[in-house]
Parts: C-alpha cells; sequence; structure tokens
C-alpha cells in the first residue's frame, strides 16, 4: 500500500498545454507540498497545505495552481506550459509543522515539456 | 535566505573505502536530515538530527549535527555498492511550517 502516491509518473506535453498532476497519501499527515527537482538534482518547495490550506506559495509563476480539496489529497495544475518547466515534480506529507519528523515522499512525476 | 552547501557533488570510490559528505550553512536549523534518493524514485528518509553535537549512527552510516547547528555531516564505513545514490541533506527552518531546505545533494557511486 504506497504511502505517498503520484499520478502521472511521466508526463510528455508539448508548449502551451495544460496538465495536471494528482498526489493522494494514506498516512492521515496533516502537511503536503510540492518540490520541483531541476535537471542538477536540486530540489525546491513550491507550495504547501495544511488540512487544505495554502501555508507556503514560494514565488511559483501563477500558472501553477494547487488545489488541495482535503487532507489527503494535493494537486497541481499548470497552464501554459514552457519548456522551462520541464523537471521532476514530487509530492510529499508530514504531520503539522514537523518537519523534524521527515518528509515522505512520493515517487515523483518526470514532466517533459517538448 | 537559508542556503545548504553538500561537498563533494560527486564521490566515486571503491567497495571497502570509508567516506565523508558535509553539509553547511550561515543559518541555524531547527533540525537536520539526511536522505537518499534513488534513480526514479522519491527521496528516502534516513535520519533526523535535533540537537547540536548530536551523533547518530545507522549501521554503517554516522550522522553528526554541528554544535552550532548549522553544519551536518555523513561518514560511511566500507562502502558497499548498494550505498551508491544521490544523498541530499536538509534543513528544517524556523516557524512551523514544516519547510525544508535542501542541499544541492552528493551523488555516490560504489564500485565493486
Amino acid at each position: 500500500d504506497t504511502a505517498v502516491s503520484q499520478t502521472p509518473k511521466y508526463l510528455v506535453t508539448q508548449m502551451g498545454n495544460d496538465k495536471s498532476i494528482k498526489c493522494e497519501q494514506n498516512l492521515g499527515h496533516d502537511t503536503m507540498y510540492w518540490y520541483k527537482q531541476d535537471s542538477k538534482k536540486f530540489l525546491k518547495i513550491m507550495f504547501s497545505y495544511n488540512n487544505k490550506e495554502l501555508i507556503i506559495n514560494e514565488t511559483v509563476p501563477n500558472r501553477f495552481s494547487p488545489k488541495s480539496p482535503d487532507k489527503a489529497h494535493l494537486n497541481l495544475h499548470i497552464n501554459s506550459l514552457e519548456l522551462g518547466d520541464s523537471a521532476v515534480y514530487f509530492c510529499a506529507s508530514s504531520p503539522w509543522g514537523q518537519s523534524a519528523g521527515g518528509y515522505t515522499f512520493g515517487s515523483g512525476t518526470r514532466l517533459t515539456v517538448v | 535566505t537559508q542556503l545548504l552547501k553538500q561537498s563533494p557533488q560527486f564521490l566515486s570510490i571503491q567497495e571497502g573505502e570509508n567516506l565523508t559528505v558535509y553539509c553547511n550553512s550561515s543559518s541555524v536549523f531547527s533540525s537536520l536530515q539526511w536522505y537518499r534518493q534513488e534513480p526514479g524514485e522519491g527521496p528516502v528518509l534516513l535520519v533526523t538530527v535535533v540537537t547540536g553535537g548530536e551523533v547518530k549512527k545507522l549501521k554503517r552510516l554516522t550522522f553528526q549535527f554541528g554544535d552550532a547547528r548549522k553544519d551536518s555531516s555523513l561518514h560511511i564505513t566500507a562502502a558497499q555498492p548498494g550505498d551508491t545514490g544521490l544523498y541530499l541533506c536538509a534543513g528544517g527552518s524556523s516557524g512551523n511550517t514544516g519547510k525544508l531546505i535542501f542541499g544541492q545533494g552528493t551523488t555516490l557511486q560504489v564500485k565493486p
């Protein structure tokens, strides 16, 4: 039973398209995150939600819109995709405010914009 | 802005050798975590250290948090090919947001 599951695993799309990535966790955690990992493997936070409320929004273009219908789900919608959006996007979860407890990551969505 | 610098960025060693990876910052972190990431997968938590000077051991891996809580190290004894992967340090930022700041990673290759 996967703790944090993301879909799809791979996404190849053309510039200008709109796409969504879905994430679900069954750990009962209150906080969920989206991180972007670039081609140099650097992980940078994009958003976090605590129990459906947006907590962190890190200077991400407003083409990216997260949505959390409930505390177990966090989706990411991207409008007007650009070449520079190509990266691996990771969803993660943790107990509320407890980064010390560590994150549980999903296995990532590799987005390629052509 | 809190930043974490990892060194070295790449390390290729023979099976049986020892190695140390460093994670340094000018900022104080509430906690420091180490993750290992394998190709096509998400990072997996190895350890969390929260007290300055804390040392934790996980089999052949030894983790240390600096006294001032600004740096950390990961030491692997007698490395094995199964240790190959990307090692990431991450610092817990201040406040109750749960936000982690990641280092840029160390890619380790252990050759048989």
